[in-house]
């Protein structure tokens, strides 16, 4: 699989805050998935992109694929303490997923 | 469906112990895969499958061996636990497309 970069590791935001992480390749990537891991949990699969520039909503919830399909971000409106936890891509090809190492979201209440 | 079902969920183990962690899906999928995941370094490949007979190395392969015998099972073999392998391991059992199905967990201690 791709490997990507995630930035940033850790954000720390004050709850009603907007957040936001990205993933970046430096090669085209075939698609990316994006994760959820809550504290003490396992990860839980959030949402796929496959087309360039593409852009999902979920709840308070944005995803993006870039035209270049070389980065994705993951954008959350107006932060709950629900929101607390890892968020992981992966742009593993069809055989082998991979991860980044995740952004770590604190939210202050 | 129960999923990917992963056993034990808490072990602690001796050094020099061998001992193998459990990993069903009942999703008929293909693709499954270990990882560890230790603070501040994500999830890290270990093994992973393509198939029934058909296993591959991931990013850290070295201490651990696996077998698929069948699509449902594919158990993660630690051979001679060492402290370094205290880590949290999941198992994940992947659908076509990529959305992959984590297990709940294992949380490993090598004293």
């Amino acid at each position: 699989g791709q490997q990507v970069m995630q930035i940033p590791q850790y954000q720390h935001v004050q709850e009603g805050e907007d957040f936001t992480t990205y993933c970046n390749s430096s090669t085209t990537l075939s698609n990316i998935q994006w994760y959820k891991q809550r504290p003490g949990g396992h990860p839980v699969f959030l949402i796929q992109l496959v087309k360039s520039g593409e852009v999902k909503k979920q709840k308070r919830l944005t995803f993006q694929f870039g035209e270049a399909k070389k980065n994705s971000s993951l954008h959350i409106t107006a932060t709950q303490t629900t929101d607390v936890g890892t968020y992981f891509c992966d742009s593993g090809g069809y055989q082998k997923v991979t991860f980044g190492i995740g952004t770590k979201l604190q939210v202050i209440p | 469906n129960a999923g990917v079902t992963q056993t034990p969920k808490f072990q602690v183990l001796k050094t020099g112990q061998s001992m193998t962690l459990q990993c069903a899906q009942d999703m008929n999928h293909e693709y499954m895969s270990w990882y560890r995941q230790d603070p501040g370094m994500g999830l890290r490949l270990i093994h992973y499958s393509v198939g029934a007979g058909i296993t591959d190395q991931g990013e850290v392969p070295n201490g651990y061996n696996v077998s698929r015998s069948t699509t449902e099972d594919f158990p993660l073999r630690l051979l001679s636990a060492a402290p370094s392998q205290t880590s949290v391991y999941f198992c994940a059992s992947i659908k076509g497309g990529n959305e992959a199905f984590f297990g709940q967990g294992t949380r490993l201690t090598v004293v």
